[in-house]
């Protein structure tokens, strides 16, 4: 079945550490997406990328580095600029053509040790 | 910056009822989209609805659309237990390049009581 995998489904961190969140998918979309969830709240977009080897900050960029070297992929670093990261992550994908949904994996839980 | 507030931010109702939930939005937009989240699972796109529409039927889901007050709503009638998810409202606009840039509300969390 085509999805999105995120991983690992929790992750913790060390004061001043950077971690890599994982993100595949198999859906053949060329647009993917990265967001933060914290609780009670909606999501707000961090990255977001619409083609290979290149990507967009969303509207909380700050603290937060991607890449996109493959259409599979697009993993997620937040780095220890990223001073309150303790969070859900979700990453999303989408086919580029007119309106379309986003298709979400399940996401991965961050805390800080 | 949460685009859209969902109104109620909770709902308590019995198996069989049917359940409204709003949202409003500040800025033009070129489609709304809703959302289901199980508790700790991503979200489920439910339904998609444009700007230039003012109503849509999926199933048991019915949403409405009124660009000049910035609002829509979310009907599930008859509703299970199996219903009980939080729901978001995204306002969308269309990315230069492709793509939807999708602005979340804050959610309604709906407990459908057996």
């Amino acid at each position: 079945d085509g999805g999105i995998t995120q991983s690992p489904k929790y992750l913790f961190r060390k004061e001043g550490q950077n971690v890599t969140l994982s993100c595949e998918q198999n859906l053949n979309h060329d647009a993917m997406y990265w967001y933060r969830q914290d609780p009670g709240q909606g999501l707000r977009l961090i990255y977001y990328s619409q083609i290979v080897n290149d990507f967009q900050k969303g509207d909380i960029a700050e603290g937060y580095s991607v890449s996109r070297e493959k259409k599979e992929s697009f993993p997620l670093t937040v780095t220890s600029a990223q001073k309150n990261p303790t969070a859900f992550y979700l990453c999303a994908s989408s086919t580029t053509g007119g309106r379309q949904p986003q298709h979400f994996g399940d996401g991965t839980r961050l805390s800080i040790l | 910056s949460q685009q859209g507030e969902e109104d109620p931010q909770a709902l308590s109702i019995q198996e069989g009822e049917n359940a409204t939930m709003n949202c409003s939005y500040k800025t033009s937009i070129n489609n709304l989209q809703w959302y289901r989240q199980n508790s700790g699972r991503g979200l489920v796109h439910l339904i998609l609805i444009r700007s230039n529409e003012r109503e849509k039927h999926s199933g048991r889901l019915r949403v409405t659309l009124d660009t000049s007050k910035k609002s829509s709503s979310l009907l599930i009638t008859a509703s299970r237990a199996a219903d009980t998810a939080s729901y978001f409202c995204a306002t969308a606009h269309i990315l230069t390049g492709g793509g939807n840039k999708l602005t979340f509300g804050t959610g309604t969390q709906l407990k459908v009581e057996l």
